[in-house]
């Protein structure tokens, strides 16, 4: 699995875009960029991925670099049931692998 | 679907005793995975399943540990004899077979194990 690398918080106003990057500049041209969230004392949740090409579904876009070593996940219109630890994970046809995420608060 | 259903929400137990935490991964999906997840040392892959053979148990973190999958639909953690430093979220997840979507988990609510 490739490392990433993620702030380990960030702040977001209701209502406003929350960007949140990650590094993986060691990720290999097979292996593809995945976002979770874990909300408080849930289990983590599936958002997005994506290989090289920029992706959107109905929860978040994933903007991926043309080198593909970083990437940021776009929540469009932050909402507070949207604070959560965010992880970015680099990964090929094999198991996941957990780093420490980014911490997103999103503000009234 | 319900999702993915664990059970207990929540074990307290003593050291020593045996304690077995249950799976039921999403109908139709061809893989289980068990995670632990503490604040020392986030989330951790235990072990995963596809159509119900161990795959990799690499994370298994000792003897005392063992997990079974009779069937697509259950499969249980072990542990025995449990120790205070096993107190954590014991998460299941489930994913279909395809191979890009091996990676599209979805996660139970996890069980919250305190080992006194």
């Amino acid at each position: 699995d490739a490392k990433t690398t993620q702030p380990p918080s960030m702040d977001c106003a209701e209502g406003r875009a929350a960007n949140l990057p990650c590094n993986h500049s060691t990720i290999s041209g097979n292996e593809y960029v995945y976002w979770y969230r874990q909300i408080h004392s849930q289990g983590p949740q599936y958002i997005i991925h994506g290989l090289k090409n920029n992706e959107t579904n109905e929860m978040a876009s994933l903007i991926i670099t043309e080198d593909r070593k970083s990437s940021t996940l776009i929540l469009p219109h932050a909402t507070l049931r949207d604070t959560a630890v965010y992880y970015c994970i680099g990964a090929g046809f094999q198991k996941l692998v957990f780093g420490t995420g980014t911490r997103l608060l999103v503000s009234p | 679907d319900a999702g993915v259903i664990q059970s207990p929400r929540h074990e307290v137990t003593e050291m020593g005793q045996e304690v077995t935490l249950r799976c039921k991964p999403i109908s139709g999906h061809d893989y289980l995975f068990w995670y632990r997840q503490t604040m020392m040392r986030g989330l951790e892959l235990l072990i995963y399943f596809n159509n119900n053979v161990p795959i990799d148990d690499s994370g298994m973190p000792e003897d005392r540990f063992s997990a079974k999958m009779p069937n697509a639909s259950f499969s249980t953690l072990k542990i025995q004899p449990s120790e205070p430093r096993d107190s954590a979220v014991y998460f299941c997840a489930s994913t279909p077979r395809l191979a890009a979507s091996k990676n599209i988990q979805y996660f139970g609510a996890g069980t919250r194990l305190s080992v006194l």
